[in-house]
């Protein structure tokens, strides 16, 4: 099956410590990655995308994840975090037609 | 630059009801895309359109239909509304074209449906 899977639905976690969200997709996926984040009452924000080239990629708010294909993951990764990082973060993969969600990951920032 | 508009923010529909909602993207994207995003199903695609034309589809029944305008605006649709059909609904546009190529999405802030 195409998907993307998500392993933590809620990660706690405190103020300038680091985190890891975890993110696998089935090999059936495009290698077209991405990782989202919703705020409370708002859409979908783009926070970094993995199209080609540097396994590393580096996106916005200090956020940074690395594709792996032969463990087919792409973490998401913050070495300090803040209260504003309280979220909903979405990987997602592309699918040639459509983008392929996983289940969401609620990252709460205690301070 | 704007951003991708959705209209109306909110609303309120009784079942049996229909709803159009409204869709403007970022000026010159030409691909629309539609999800449905629910505490239980979580973000499902329900179409893509592209100069005019519905690219592709998810699985939803016909009672859900949408349509793109020659100005790339798009409207999608729910007639004889259910229960079920209480979600947010995110429209996205991308730069995507005719030919294969990462679909990048931006989102709008969505319009957040309630069927009583």
């Amino acid at each position: 099956a195409q998907s993307v899977t998500q392993l933590d639905s809620q990660v706690p976690v405190f103020e300038e410590a680091p985190v890891e969200l975890r993110c696998n997709y089935s090999s059936s996926v495009s290698v077209y990655l991405f990782w989202y984040v919703q705020y409370p009452n708002q859409g979908l924000q783009l926070l970094l995308k993995y199209l080609s080239g540097s396994t590393l990629v580096k996106g916005i708010n200090g956020f940074e994840a690395e594709f792996n294909k032969s463990q087919t993951s792409f973490h998401l990764r913050k070495p300090s975090v803040h209260i504003s990082d309280t979220a909903e973060y979405f990987c997602a993969g592309d699918n040639t037609d459509k983008l392929i969600f996983g289940t969401g990951t609620r990252l709460q920032v205690f301070p | 630059k704007a951003g991708v508009t959705q209209t109306p923010r909110y609303l309120i529909k009784t079942r049996g009801q229909q709803v159009t909602l409204s869709c403007s993207p970022i000026s010159g994207h030409r691909s629309v895309s539609w999800y449905q995003q629910t505490p239980g199903q979580g973000l499902q695609f329900l179409f893509e359109y592209f100069s005019e034309t519905q690219r592709n589809k998810g699985n939803f029944p016909g009672r859900f239909s949408g349509r793109q305008f020659s100005n790339s605006r798009s409207e999608m649709n729910v007639s004889t509304l259910e229960l079920g059909d209480s979600a947010l609904y995110l429209c996205a546009s991308s730069h995507r074209g005719a030919s294969s190529g990462a679909n990048v999405l931006t989102f709008g802030a969505g319009s957040r449906l309630t069927v009583l």
